[in-house]
């Protein structure tokens, strides 16, 4: 079966800190695809990124970046330069891949509560 | 609409009556997945419709619980004989394909037993 655990409940800093979302997961399976979602206040879940099995290469996107690590089953978000606009609850996600070409659903983690004050 | 639509937005009803929630996913996309997000439960995935594949309905938590998608478009999730702890918000997200390919949520329905 497969597990998220983000440990992290809520995190809070003042803007323009760095802050890191913790990430880990368990899964049986070789092939899977991992995922963050940011949801603001208003309650839609936005796709930040999505990262396969196969490449462990950390991705840089303006103020995010990820690093994925098999070693450690961890898939880590940074924020660089924090800004209020980020203040939001974000998720982890998991997917295995099917041999029949679906997918499992998301297999999704608590979320963390990120505040982040003026 | 561009995304994904869902309706009704709040949903309020007894204890013991049926619900309906239906979702409009994005044109084309074959995959269509609902969840539900409730406190101290975070995200659970319910089901999973894939083309005409038969759905994936490992997630549904009893069998009050049941969904259908009409001609590989719309969905509807069915709650019968609701009660106090289906209370949570249903989030229907849709894929272009499945295999773990970006999925957009919409913006849920927010349902209330009382």
């Amino acid at each position: 079966a497969q597990k998220v655990t983000q440990a992290q409940t809520e995190i809070s800093v003042v803007e323009k800190e760095d802050v890191t979302l913790d990430c880990v997961y368990e899964t049986r399976d070789t092939t899977y695809y991992l995922f963050w979602y940011k949801q603001p206040p208003s309650g839609e879940l936005v796709f930040l990124i999505r990262r396969n099995s196969f490449d462990e290469q950390n991705e840089i996107s303006g103020r995010y970046s990820w690093n994925f690590q098999k070693s450690t089953s961890s898939f880590n978000f940074t924020i660089t330069a924090s800004q209020v606009v980020d203040s939001a609850v974000y998720f982890c996600a998991l997917s295995e891949v099917r041999l029949r070409g679906g997918a499992d659903g998301l297999t999704f983690g608590k979320g963390t509560h990120l505040i982040i004050q003026p | 609409g561009a995304g994904v639509s869902q309706s009704p937005s709040n949903k309020v009803t007894e204890k013991g009556k049926d619900v309906e929630l239906r979702c409009d996913p994005i044109s084309g996309h074959t995959a269509l997945y609902w969840y539900r997000q409730s406190l101290g439960q975070g995200l659970e995935f319910l089901i999973y419709f894939q083309g005409n594949s038969a759905p994936d309905k490992s997630g549904l938590p009893s069998d009050r619980f049941s969904a259908e998608r009409t001609g590989g478009s719309v969905s509807t999730l069915t709650i019968q004989r609701t009660q106090q702890e289906d209370s949570a918000v249903y989030l229907c997200a849709s894929s272009p394909v499945g295999g773990g390919t970006e999925a957009f949520f919409g913006q849920g329905t927010r349902l209330t037993v009382v």
